[in-house]
């Protein structure tokens, strides 16, 4: 996974609870991003990183925030989780150009 | 908003069959393909980029054609394996953020 970790692997939330999906590297990576992926849907941008200090939305970004504090991490907040983000999430970091994919976390909302 | 097209959905064949399916985009303003193996369970593991005109990329028995005038690209397994099972993702290289459009994948099954 090109040294890119996800936590948790699974997690259950309740509708309108809140939570963060941690993502991390180790390689110095500027480029950061966070996808999910639905079936029939492919994967689908959500937010991107560029740097430290700089995020942008991606092709589904409501319901979701980022913020990129340091290079190594790329949180993902759920503000009040709904159950239409019930969904896999894979953060990816770009190394030459190619995206490399962390391995996912698996999140339910009941 | 780019549109990433692969045909087909899915895909069932037998151990030792040869197949291939297609990745269709436009063609206008292309930069770079890239097709990526997802297994269940596992994160996407990129196979190839491909940038220009008429590029053939090859990994053991899976290849990868490109033909960016006319927007599609071509991958082929040769004697298929059943750990070829997976879906089949291309994604362009593109957008106005300039981040990868991924089509829905080709979900391929191999039955030994």
């Amino acid at each position: 996974n090109a040294g890119v970790t996800q936590t948790p692997k699974f997690q259950v939330l309740k509708t309108g609870q809140s939570m963060t999906l941690q993502c991390a590297q180790d390689m110095n990576h500027e480029y950061m991003s966070w996808y999910r992926q639905d079936p029939g849907m492919g994967l689908r941008l959500i937010h991107y990183s560029v740097g430290a200090g700089i995020t942008d939305q991606g092709e589904v970004p409501n319901g979701y925030n980022v913020s990129r504090s340091t290079t190594e991490d790329f949180p993902l907040r759920l503000l009040s989780a709904a159950p239409s983000q019930t969904s896999v999430y894979f953060c990816a970091i770009e190394k030459g150009d190619t995206q490399y994919f962390g391995p996912g976390t698996r999140l339910t909302v009941l | 908003i780019l549109n990433v097209e692969q045909s087909p959905q899915s895909l069932h064949v037998q151990e030792g069959d040869s197949t291939n399916f297609t990745c269709s985009f436009p063609s206008s303003n292309f930069y770079a393909l890239h097709w990526y193996r997802w297994e269940t369970a596992k994160s996407p593991e990129a196979l190839f980029v491909m940038t220009l005109n008429g590029d053939e990329k090859k990994k053991g028995r899976i290849s990868a054609t490109l033909n960016t005038k006319e927007g599609y690209s071509y991958l082929y397994i040769k004697g298929s394996q059943p750990e070829d099972s997976a879906t089949y993702l291309c994604a362009l290289y593109g957008g106005s953020q300039g981040n990868l459009i991924f089509g829905k994948g080709t979900k391929l099954s191999v039955k030994p």
